[in-house]
């Protein structure tokens, strides 16, 4: 079945720092989505991107469609402590979503 | 604003067992799903319900049964539960099945010993 590999699968930065994750799919998808979860919780969709080239902002996040549409990234500027959690990326195709396997995102104190 | 409410939120289960896991929302929403999360894995959907009186399979429905009570309820049976199901379920509901916009209750986590 189709698969999104996403990377990195975890990432330990300081505070203030940018962090850059991504999202490659061998399949093509009509939306991409990222999602974050934090521990306990369900996931809650931070972005939504519909058409290829799409460049979305939500606050310090920036996430793009690329190009090919079977690709997307994730930034966030200037890390804050309540950044850290797990980031999905999410791939929409006949009326289902695929999922990546996540990045877990750590703070250094 | 409750959202997706699910219950139980934590359950153990021995071999066998059989147990029902619910799920409500109070959005108003069409659409309905059930995923299950482990670890180093994204979510795999289980079964969906696009609408009142609709139900398919996911990716991974092997073990389980839905039923979709009404528009607001949707829930997930397992008949004879195996060490394999042991995870965290997730459901989800949307306005419709092509909406993109997700909302996600807090989960279930369960063990089968």
């Amino acid at each position: 079945g189709q698969q999104l590999n996403q990377s990195p699968q975890s990432m330990f930065i300081q505070e203030g720092e940018d962090v850059s994750m991504n999202c490659t799919s061998s399949s093509i998808f009509n939306t991409w989505l990222w999602y974050k979860q934090d521990p306990g919780e369900g996931p809650v969709l931070l972005i939504a991107l519909y058409k290829a080239g799409e460049l979305t902002s939500n606050g310090r996040l920036t996430a793009q469609f690329g190009i090919t549409r079977k690709d997307s990234f994730l930034n966030i500027s200037a890390s804050i402590p309540s950044d850290v959690g797990i980031y999905f990326c999410a791939g929409h195709s006949n009326y289902q979503l695929i999922w990546g396997a996540g990045t877990k995102l750590i703070i250094k104190p | 604003n409750a959202g997706v409410t699910q219950t139980p939120k934590f359950q153990v289960l021995k071999t066998g067992q059989s147990m029902t896991l619910q799920c409500a929302q109070d959005m108003n929403h069409n659409s309905m799903y059930w995923y299950r999360q482990d670890p180093g894995m994204g979510l795999r959907l289980i079964y969906y319900s696009a609408s009142e009186g609709t139900t398919d399979k996911g990716e991974v429905p092997n073990g389980y049964n839905v039923s979709r009570l009404n528009k607001r309820e949707f829930s997930l049976r397992l008949e004879s539960a195996a060490p394999s199901q042991t995870s965290v379920y997730f459901c989800a509901s949307s306005e419709a099945a092509a909406n993109y916009g997700y909302t996600f209750g807090s989960g279930t986590r369960l063990t089968v010993v």
